[in-house]
């Protein structure tokens, strides 16, 4: 069983501003760690992924993200925030071994607040 | 380059009517799946399939049937349409089960009344 918990469905931030977007999750076993970006009326799109190896992870628009065993976390963050952040982001989870569904979390809207 | 396409992007359909979403998509990716977006609960897996003339029940499946004669296309049939399936669809698509990428098309909008 897995299942991912994204603290905050909404979060606002100044423009300029960290963005921290939370992300904890549970699983069987070792997981591959995911987030995604929706932009309004569009598809989610993958903005970057842990599957093994370094445990700090960049993806796309300078998000990045790093996975802690031992705290179940995979918390997202960009260190200045744009206003085209403006998006809802979604962690999700899968197990590593054989056919493994994806698990996704409810979602958190990011406001960026110019 | 068009990925994932979905068709019709939205549709207005009457309690009981029939519809078929049509998915399609141009990366030779063995498994496609289906999703329903609701406010609040994240993405929900309806069905999904593993190679062409597979098929396999997601986690919300029930009023839902999905068919994969074609690798590249996914269809998801709605038998007799109910308010509880007003949502949005969404199709994915990736190339491996494990750890791979999911691309998504843009999404149909559904309202049933």
């Amino acid at each position: 069983a897995q299942s991912v918990t994204q603290l905050g469905s909404h979060v606002s931030v100044s423009e300029g501003a960290l963005v921290l977007l939370r992300c904890n999750y549970s699983s069987s076993v070792p997981p591959y760690l995911f987030w995604y970006v929706q932009y309004p009326n569009q598809g989610l799109q993958l903005l970057l992924k842990y599957t093994t190896g370094a445990t700090l992870v960049k993806g796309i628009n300078g998000f990045e993200a790093e996975f802690k065993k031992s705290e179940t976390s995979f918390h997202l963050t960009k260190p200045s925030a744009h206003m085209s952040d403006a998006a809802e982001y979604f962690c999700a989870v899968s197990g590593s071994g054989g056919y493994q569904k994806v698990t996704f979390g409810t979602g958190t809207k990011l406001q960026v607040i110019p | 380059n068009a990925g994932v396409t979905q068709t019709p992007k939205f549709r207005v359909l009457k309690t009981g009517q029939s519809m078929t979403l049509l998915c399609a998509q141009d990366m030779n990716h063995e498994y496609m799946y289906w999703y329903r977006q609701d406010p609040g609960m994240g993405l929900r897996l309806i069905h999904y399939s593993v190679g062409e003339g597979t098929t396999a029940k997601g986690e919300v499946p029930d009023g839902y049937n999905v068919s994969r004669l074609k690798k590249q296309n996914f269809l998801l049939g709605l038998e007799s349409a109910a308010p509880s399936q007003t949502s949005v669809y969404f199709c994915a698509s990736s190339y491996s089960n494990v750890g791979a990428e999911a691309f998504f098309g843009q999404g149909t909008r559904l309202t049933v009344v």
